[in-house]
Order: structure tokens, then C-alpha cells, then sequence
């Protein structure tokens, strides 16, 4: 109940094209989905995050889109750059101020 | 405003030894985190601490590992007798009351 599935474990997208990484969780009792961006030897960096009451957050060429109802949110990176290659890891917990429970990550590749 | 700091940002210890890692969080937060991710993986929640008190140590190995957030200093990691299976990336998060959670760079611990 505690864990967070995240799908793809890579991904290869041409530059401009858009990259989707998805996640999906168990326990009903989460309410805050953040994800993160992670460079080689670099601490997680908060990229966006996102509460149920929402099905959609967009800031600059980041999205996520939230389902509820099937436990279910992605992130969506348009006009994917090559400076956007890196690991994303969705999270998720009970609130912002407590513990994070974590995707296993998804490296993406974004190719010139 | 500073970032989370972490130190060292490289740790050796042989078995045996006992590992200090450091975290001085955001001016302002008064919340700190600890996770641990190993090699390809997402993060693992280990400690939630406040200003001299453990919130939340669900996460952490019943032996050997310790923390402590000071009223005045930085927190601690303490990982006591480290064996192989400690090497990985330590990670200190901190927020403020109810905010979202900032990662410091990491401390990378390898045990020879």
C-alpha cells in the first residue's frame, strides 16, 4: 500500500518531442504528488507538484496530469530539450511535510 | 538564501568505523528528512526530525544508525559499525512548517 509504481525505466525522446513518464499508487490516504528531477551526483530538485483536488497543474513546458480515480499521475515535459536529460522520480505522501514515498526513477534521455 | 548543505560530500570508512554525516537545513526550516538511494534506485525514507525532537524514525535500520537535529547546529546522521551494504548516497531534505521539502547535494558513503 505504501508504494509507488513508476513506469518507464528509460526513455528516449528526440528534442522537441514531448516525454511522458507515468506513476501509480495504492493508498487512498496520499494527497500530495510531487516530482523530482535528479542530475548524475546532484541532489533531488523539485520540478512540480501536484494535490487531488486538481487534474491538471502546468508550469512552463512541465504538466502533470492527475486520475484519482484510477490512482494514477504522469508528468509531461513538451519541446523536450537536451538540458532536460536527467532521472525523474514521482513521489507521494499524506502532505508536504512528511515522509516521501518514491518512485524507482526514469532516465531520460532526450536526443539532439 | 542558501541551500541545504550537506558534509562531507564524500565519505570512505573501512568496516567497522563509524560515519558522521552532516545537514544544516534552509534558514527557516525547521524540519529535516534523511533518505537513503542506493545505485539506480528512487530514495528511501529513513528519519523526520524537528528542533530536538524525532518525528518519525520509521525508516531506520533498528541498529547501528542514529539521529539527532541539536537546537543549535546541524543535523546528524550517525551510522555506527558500517558494513559494505551502507554505501550509498545519503540524501537531507528540510522544509518549513507545512512546505515542501528542499534536498541538499548528498553524501556519498563508500565502505571498503
Amino acid at each position: 500500500q505504501q508504494q509507488v509504481k513508476q513506469s518507464p525505466q528509460s526513455l528516449i525522446v528526440q528534442k522537441g518531442g514531448i516525454s511522458i513518464i507515468n506513476c501509480a499508487y495504492e493508498n487512498t490516504a496520499f494527497d500530495y504528488f510531487p516530482w523530482y528531477q535528479q542530475f548524475p551526483g546532484k541532489g533531488p530538485a523539485l520540478l512540480i507538484a501536484i494535490r487531488p483536488d486538481v487534474s491538471e497543474k502546468k508550469e512552463g513546458r512541465f504538466t502533470i496530469s492527475f486520475n484519482k480515480s484510477a490512482k494514477q499521475f504522469s508528468l509531461h515535459i513538451m519541446d523536450s530539450q537536451p538540458g532536460d536529460s536527467a532521472t525523474y522520480f514521482c513521489a507521494a505522501s499524506r502532505n508536504s511535510n512528511y515522509q516521501l514515498i518514491w518512485g524507482a526513477g526514469t532516465k531520460l534521455i532526450i536526443k539532439p | 538564501n542558501a541551500g541545504v548543505m550537506q558534509n562531507p560530500r564524500h565519505l570512505v570508512r573501512r568496516r567497522g568505523q563509524e560515519a558522521r554525516l552532516r545537514c544544516s537545513p534552509m534558514k527557516g526550516h525547521s524540519h529535516v528528512y534523511w533518505y537513503r538511494q542506493l545505485p539506480e534506485e528512487g530514495l528511501k525514507f529513513m528519519v523526520y526530525l524537528q528542533k530536538e525532537n524525532i518525528i518519525d524514525e520509521s525508516g531506520m535500520p533498528k541498529e547501528r544508525f542514529s539521529a539527532e537535529f541539536p537546537k543549535e547546529g546541524p543535523s546528524i546522521l550517525r551510522i555506527q559499525q558500517v558494513v559494505r551494504g551502507d554505501s550509498a548516497a545519503y540524501f537531507c531534505a528540510s522544509s518549513p512548517q507545512g512546505g515542501e521539502q528542499f534536498f541538499g547535494p548528498g553524501t556519498r558513503l563508500t565502505v571498503l
